[in-house]
Formats: structure tokens, sequence, C-alpha cells
């Protein structure tokens, strides 16, 4: 199985200002990997797909890197509907595994 | 607009089985480019992959819960389904079911979610 491990566990951040996420796969994913937003009480909503491709209505100012073990969630300029948690997914191989996830909160 | 959602018991015993169902609705569930699958999300937790299944039939678990999960689909009723037998309080989630999208053949990202069911394990 493959493990994902976020960092940091929060990040605090202030409206307008830039926040990176970071994502670690245990074995390489190639580009295998999903980020998926998440507001209380909410499912889940796809942010990024293929590492770095945004999902459909996702704004410009979301931005996906990486590839092999090492990926990063860029939001340039955080926004106040953009707090939340984040999680990584990987679907390179079965069993499908997340991220712990990374809160995203205002400083 | 597609649309899924969840049905199913809030509360399920001890030892008992769980079940869920996830309706499809505004789009077909037969169609080539998609898996369906079920995660959980245990009471301000992370996300935990249960299991996926194609329109065919051909499905995948989560090692961790494979010996008490079955998903099954109903492509009549454009519905899959969600048991998982022998439930504990570590069980008790939120249920999704949701929508994986393949791409050149390959898995890809989860583009629709249900609203989520919360299902709880208490006698």
């Amino acid at each position: 199985e493959i493990v994902m491990t976020q960092s940091p566990a929060t990040l605090s951040v202030s409206p307008g200002e830039r926040a990176t996420l970071s994502c670690r796969a245990s074995q390489s994913i190639n580009s295998n990997l999903a980020w998926y937003q998440q507001k209380p009480g909410q499912a889940p909503r796809l942010v990024i797909y293929g590492a770095s491709t945004r999902a459909t209505g996702i704004p410009a100012r979301f931005s996906g890197s990486g590839s092999g073990t090492e990926f990063t969630l860029t939001i340039s300029s955080l926004q106040s509907e953009d707090f939340a948690v984040y999680y990584c997914q990987q679907y390179n191989i079965w069993p499908l595994t997340f991220g712990g996830g990374i809160k995203v909160e205002i400083k | 607009q597609l649309q899924l959602q969840e049905s199913g018991p809030g509360l399920v015993k001890p030892s008992e089985t769980l079940s869920l169902t996830c309706t499809v609705s505004g789009g077909s569930i037969s169609f080539s480019s998609y898996y369906w699958g079920w995660i959980r999300q245990p009471p301000g937790k992370g996300l935990e992959w249960i299991g996926n299944i194609y329109f065919s039939g051909s499905s995948y678990y989560n090692p961790s819960l494979k010996s008490r999960v079955t998903i099954s689909v109903d492509t009549s009723m454009n519905q899959f389904s969600l048991r998982l037998s022998s439930v504990t309080a570590a069980d008790t989630a939120v249920y999704y079911c949701a929508r994986h999208q393949i791409r050149d053949l390959s898995l890809s990202g989860i583009d629709y979610w249900g609203q989520g069911s919360l299902v709880t394990v208490s006698s």
C-alpha cells in the first residue's frame, strides 16, 4: 500500500497571501495524484487531477505540480472561500490511498 | 447534472451488517468511462477509500476491509451498493458514494460525490 504524507497538518495564512501545501508518496505514483478541497459539513470537491490539471470550475489561482513522489498544491492568493481542508489522493495503484489532510486556516 | 444520493439506515448495531445504496441520476452508471466507489470519513478524521466497482461488476477493495466488504452494481436501477459486515464502533463514519473518472484507459480523480450519509454503530 502506498502511504501518502501531507505537510504541514495546519497552515495559517492571511487572505491574499500564497499557500503551499505538500504531499509525499511512499513510492513513485508518476502523475497519478488528485487534490480535493473539503469544507465543514460538505463532501470533498476535486481541485486537481493528474498532479497539475485543474478540475472543471476551479479558479486559476489553484495550481498543482510534481511527479514521482513529491507534489505541491499552490494557492496563489488565498480568498475567504479557500479556507478548508485539502487532501491528496493517489490513484496509481490499488488500493487507492489518501493523505491525512492539511487544514488551511485564517491567520 | 449528475447527482449521487446515498440511502440506508443511519444506525446499525454492533456485529450486524451495514448496507447503503447509491442512486445515480442525470447519467448512466453503465458508461464505460467511470468507476463507482465508496469512501468513508470517521467524525473529525480523514478520508478512507473502501472500494470501487465497474459497471461490468469487476471490483477492488481496501485490503483492510476486504474480508467484510461487498460492493455490487445494479445497472437496471442505476444504483450501486455497499455491504459491510460485522461492524463495530470503529465503522462509525460518514459514508460517501462517488464517481471515479477513467481517462486514457487509466483511473483519474473523483469528480462527483454524494452528500454523504452518517452511519452510527451503536447498540
